[in-house]
């Protein structure tokens, strides 16, 4: 089967930096992305790897391992507003987006 | 904003009455799709469109009836409900299917079923 597997919730201080993983296991890959979701809003997208590496966009950073089948989100210099959840997709060979449960970062002052 | 609106915002139903959910993007996208999302849950798929033709459904039950009269807009029908349909109902578009396109959600219908 499919699965994609995140921590439940993460706690982090404002200022500070965390990284949030995603593994999965899934038929064939065509990219995974990164959605962030406020509490009783729209997921909004934040960022797209298909390629392993790193991307860097502002304070938030994507890495991809594909021989690992794993990725982090990482997010510097944490704001209160980041408080949020955090949800991994990869696209199958399909071209489904198989959704992770997603991460509720919980950021403290 | 994200360019995708949803109507209502909140539902309550009764198990024997019959509603629609709306969805109308102004991205000129292609594609839309409804999910559902349950809390602790992975969003769950439920009916992909793709210039107006369903190209996924994914063993939804009976029960929820989609409609896509364009491009633009996208209906979910719901009658006979269960208490268990109770959740989140997502609408997202996305240019296509494939490459990089993101999707683009609404603020979503949160249902309650009793």
């Amino acid at each position: 089967g499919q699965n994609i597997d995140q921590p439940t919730e993460m706690t982090a201080t404002e200022g500070a930096i965390v990284q949030i993983n995603c593994t999965y296991q899934t038929s064939g890959f065509n990219g995974l992305f990164w959605y962030q979701q406020h509490a009783g809003e729209a997921p909004t997208f934040l960022s797209y790897n298909v390629l392993d590496g790193l991307e860097e966009k502002g304070r938030f950073s994507s890495f991809l391992s594909r021989s690992k089948g794993y990725s982090y989100l990482l997010l510097k210099e944490l704001q209160m507003k980041d408080s949020a959840s955090y949800l991994c997709a990869v696209r199958d060979s399909n071209y489904q987006l198989i959704w992770g449960a997603g991460t509720k970062l919980i950021i403290k002052p | 904003e994200t360019g995708v609106t949803q109507t209502p915002r909140h539902l309550v139903m009764g198990m024997t009455n019959k509603k629609s959910l709306k969805c109308e993007q102004h991205l000129g996208h292609n594609a839309m799709y409804w999910y559902k999302q349950s809390a602790k849950k992975p969003l769950e798929l439920m009916f992909v469109y793709n210039f107006k033709e369903q190209t996924e459904n994914n063993s939804v039950p009976s029960r929820f009836s989609p409609e896509c009269p364009n491009s633009s807009h996208l209906f979910l029908h719901l009658h006979t409900l269960q208490p268990e349909d109770s959740a989140l109902y997502l609408c997202a578009s996305s240019q296509g299917l494939a490459d990089v396109n993101e999707q683009f959600f609404g603020p979503g219908t949160r249902l309650t079923v009793l």
